[in-house]
Order: structure tokens, then C-alpha cells, then sequence
């Protein structure tokens, strides 16, 4: 049971590169979640999907673009990287109300 | 745009001695989490309260909710070294359902 997994851990990009953030859970929650934390700032919310089929906007969506593709995986895509999103990013699922966190991805864009 | 702040912004103590930390929200919730994140780690959920509750125990863990005030804290009991880590508070909003976090408390407990 290996929880929320997240490739890769580190990645570094030049600027107007994409990439693709993965995430996976083995818990079968139906709820899961993007966040990226920046030094001073907390957690905040990019995407999530409150179930399988179902993608919604939080409070930091622009650049970035999200696919769940199964119930399993809820993936974060950044089609033209910009420095500003140079951040630790992290996934998380639930079921209620408590969340489990992957171990995150750092990124920089250069 | 956060929904609260947590106070203070890092602590350092011994071991053995207790931390309390605080965090202050705005908006009316449905319950409250703290979780912790040790250095280059994920969030791990310590304990959630929810709104109708004032008090809850996990261990040496306490955590106080006042709604009226709009704010809850967090102590942590005879510390140890392993309880260096960065605690976050987490708002579930009533409205949306969705976790707010604030910047959180860097705690060090110092052997």
C-alpha cells in the first residue's frame, strides 16, 4: 500500500518547455487534489476532482491544465512553463475530509 | 488568497517543554485539521476537529477550537526532537468543501 506516489521528484525546465506532473492513489478515493507551496505562502489549491470524470478550478489554475484519467491517477499539466511556477508541488486524496499527501515534485523553471 | 494566518511564525524549543501554537480563520468552517510536514516531506493529517467540538486529544496532542473567535490551537507535550517539523492549520470551508492552508509554524526542538 504505497499511499500517494508522484513523479518525478525534481524536474528542471526552461522556460515555455510542458511537462506532465503524475500522480497516483491506492486508497480508491474518490477525491483528489494539486497544490503548490511556495516559501511563506502554505498550500495552495490548483486543481482538483472531486470524482472520476469531474475536474474543477481552485485558486491558482492559470497555466496549468489537469487530467483524471482514472480513478487511480489525476495528472497536472504546464504547457508553456514560466518562471513563476518555479514551486514544490504537491498531490493529495481523500475520501471524507482528511487528505494524504504524495511526497511532492520539485520544480524549477528556468 | 489564504484564509487565515498562524501564529507564530516559528518556535524554538527545548525538549521536554510543550509548544502551542495558533491559527485564525475568516470564513465560516465545517471542521479544522492541523498536519505536519518534516523538511523536503509531504503533509501527513495529525487531527481534525470539527465545528460543533471545543476540545480533542491525539496523544500528546491538543487542539482547541472557539468558533466564536474564529480561531483554534495546537499543543504539543513534552516535545522531543522528532516533533521538528512545520505544522499547518487546514480550514474545510462550509461553503465549498475545499482545505484552505495557512503559511504555517516552523517548530525546532532544540535536545
Amino acid at each position: 500500500n504505497a499511499g500517494v506516489t508522484q513523479t518525478p521528484k525534481f524536474q528542471v525546465l526552461k522556460t515555455g518547455q510542458s511537462m506532465t506532473l503524475q500522480c497516483a492513489q491506492d486508497m480508491n478515493h474518490n477525491s483528489m487534489y494539486w497544490y503548490r507551496q511556495d516559501p511563506g505562502m502554505g498550500l495552495r489549491l490548483i486543481y482538483y476532482s472531486a470524482s472520476e470524470g469531474t475536474t474543477d478550478k481552485g485558486e491558482v489554475p492559470n497555466g496549468y491544465n489537469v487530467s483524471r484519467l482514472n480513478k487511480r491517477e489525476f495528472s497536472l499539466r504546464l504547457e508553456s512553463a514560466a518562471p513563476s511556477q518555479t514551486s514544490v508541488y504537491f498531490c493529495a486524496s481523500s475520501e471524507f475530509t482528511s487528505q494524504f499527501f504524495g511526497p511532492g515534485t520539485r520544480l524549477t523553471v528556468l | 488568497s489564504q484564509q487565515g494566518e498562524e501564529d507564530p511564525q516559528a518556535l524554538s524549543i527545548q525538549e521536554g517543554e510543550n509548544a502551542t501554537m495558533n491559527c485564525s480563520y475568516k470564513t465560516s468552517i465545517n471542521n479544522l485539521q492541523w498536519y505536519r510536514q518534516n523538511s523536503g516531506r509531504g503533509l501527513v493529517h495529525l487531527i481534525l476537529i470539527r465545528s460543533n467540538e471545543r476540545e480533542k486529544h491525539s496523544g500528546r496532542l491538543r487542539v482547541t477550537l472557539d468558533t466564536s473567535k474564529k480561531s483554534s490551537s495546537l499543543l504539543i507535550t513534552a516535545s522531543r526532537a522528532a516533533d521538528t517539523a512545520s505544522y499547518f492549520c487546514a480550514r474545510l470551508n462550509i461553503n465549498d468543501y475545499k482545505l484552505s492552508f495557512g503559511a504555517g509554524t516552523t517548530v525546532t526542538v532544540r535536545a
